[in-house]
């Protein structure tokens, strides 16, 4: 399977407990993303990357979410301190940047965080 | 910055017939506009995208068309069946150039069989 892959499929964590999520993108794209989606709404952008490079940060990703890519292939998301309104379902996409146009987003089958 | 509405939020329609889900957007430099198919339980799946230099794009059973004029993009499915049935996401790039995407808040389609 040559496409975006995420780990854990699912998460279930009591509040106040640290959690951190795995994307490994399609290989050799340079573009790396993360959402997040709640129940009956579309994705919502947290961050992304090129390369090793955060490019930006959503205002919706607090100070207790990190995320980093530190060899440009794979990302981890980690999320400190959990809250309930934490739970949600976290995507990761991938995409390879070759100009300037906007590129095409793949995504990954999301990790399913449950705070209790 | 970018903002999407869909229409409908939900959908039924029967096995053969045809659904169309349409999407307006608000900044009139926005140039890309995928669609994603999301069954329960999964990620996203890109069905098809456009880009502004077309009008049309078709792809078997599913076309997607662009009015850049009125800001609006519509997915059409033809000779639906039940394994169509999922939440269609419309999106767009959340500023001129910029990549991240804002998406519609769905549409849930039931092909009733």
């Amino acid at each position: 399977d040559t496409g975006v892959s995420q780990n854990p499929r699912h998460k279930i964590t009591k509040r106040g407990q640290n959690v951190t999520f795995r994307c490994d993108p399609i290989s050799e794209h340079n573009r790396l993303y993360w959402y997040r989606q709640t129940l009956g709404q579309g994705p919502e952008f947290l961050t992304y990357f090129q390369n090793e490079a955060q490019l930006e940060k959503s205002r919706l990703l607090s100070d207790r979410f990190s995320a980093e890519r530190p060899k440009g292939s794979f990302s981890t998301l980690e999320i400190q301190r959990t809250e309930q309104g934490d739970s949600a379902m976290y995507l990761c996409a991938s995409s390879l940047r070759v100009s300037a146009s906007t590129d095409t987003q793949y995504f990954g089958p999301g990790t399913r965080l449950t705070v209790l | 910055g970018e903002n999407v509405e869909q229409h409908p939020s939900t959908l039924s329609v029967q096995e053969g017939d045809s659904a169309v889900i349409k999407c307006t957007y608000s900044d009139s430099a926005s140039n890309y506009f995928p669609w994603y198919k999301q069954e329960l339980g999964k990620g996203p799946q890109l069905i098809i995208d456009i880009r502004s230099n077309v009008g049309e794009k078709k792809d078997q059973r599913i076309a997607v068309t662009l009015n850049k004029t009125a800001k609006h993009f519509s997915l059409h499915i033809t000779e639906t069946q039940p394994e169509d049935s999922a939440v269609y996401f419309c999106a767009a790039p959340r500023n001129s150039g910029n990549t991240p995407l804002v998406f519609g808040k769905g549409t849930r389609l039931s092909v009733i069989a």
